[in-house]
């Protein structure tokens, strides 16, 4: 029974350059979430998104950054035109049910972002 | 505004101690959970208290949850090396919110 799945484990990107981060949530978890984490941080929030729908991107900056859950295929986060201070650990996240008591979340290993 | 804030930022104690850290959060709330992260991994959930309960234990865990004071321990005794992560807790509000948000953490090292 994997758990959440995300690839890449580490990417490098040059400054303006695209960085797509993919997220397979556990086998029948429909609440995807994505989460950003600088080093020596906690985790702060970034969007959160059912099959289809974003319901909850309120951490996500308005520029450059935007997430999909399709109906196939796993939960994308892309940034557009990277910048060093895009540079950090991207962890997904998804859970069973859904807010407003969404309970224990399930966590991939994370993405890692450096921007040179 | 950030939920969930840990106190202290960093812990060191010696392997046998206990280990007690605590959890503030600004807004009415569902449920608290906290969760572990060793460097490097992913964040592995350890309990869940819901806001009816006061207190609950899972193996060498112990959590307290005042919501009068809105604040939350977590106790971790007989510590072992294998203990050293940094530990957050995660508030999900009942304010209409569809997120839940963690803390800054405590990173606590057990010396061996």
């Amino acid at each position: 029974n994997a758990g959440v799945m995300q690839n890449p484990r580490h990417l490098v990107r040059r400054r303006g350059q695209e960085a797509r981060l993919r997220c397979s949530p556990m086998k029948g978890h429909s609440h995807v979430y994505w989460y950003r984490q600088l080093p020596e941080e906690g985790l702060k929030f970034m969007v959160y998104l059912q099959k289809e729908n974003i319901i909850d991107e309120s951490g996500m900056p308005k520029e450059r950054f935007s997430a999909e859950f399709p109906k196939e295929g796993p939960s994308i986060l892309r940034i557009q035109q990277v910048v060093r201070g895009d540079s950090a650990a991207y962890f997904c996240a998804s859970s069973p049910q859904g807010a407003p008591n969404t309970g224990e979340l399930f966590f991939g290993e994370g993405s890692r972002l450096t921007v040179l | 505004s950030q939920q969930g804030e840990e106190d202290p930022q960093a812990l060191s104690i010696q392997e046998g101690e206990n280990a007690t850290m605590n959890c503030s959060y600004k807004t009415s709330i569902n449920n608290l959970q906290w969760y572990r992260q060793n460097s490097g991994r992913g964040l592995v959930h350890l309990i869940l208290i819901r806001s009816n309960e006061r207190e609950k234990h899972s193996g060498r865990l112990r959590v307290t949850l005042d919501t009068s004071k809105k604040s939350s321990s977590l106790l971790i005794t007989a510590s072992r090396a294998a203990d050293t992560a940094s530990y957050f807790c995660a508030t999900d509000a009942d304010t209409g919110g569809f997120k839940t948000i963690f803390g800054a953490g405590t990173r606590l090292f057990v010396k061996a």
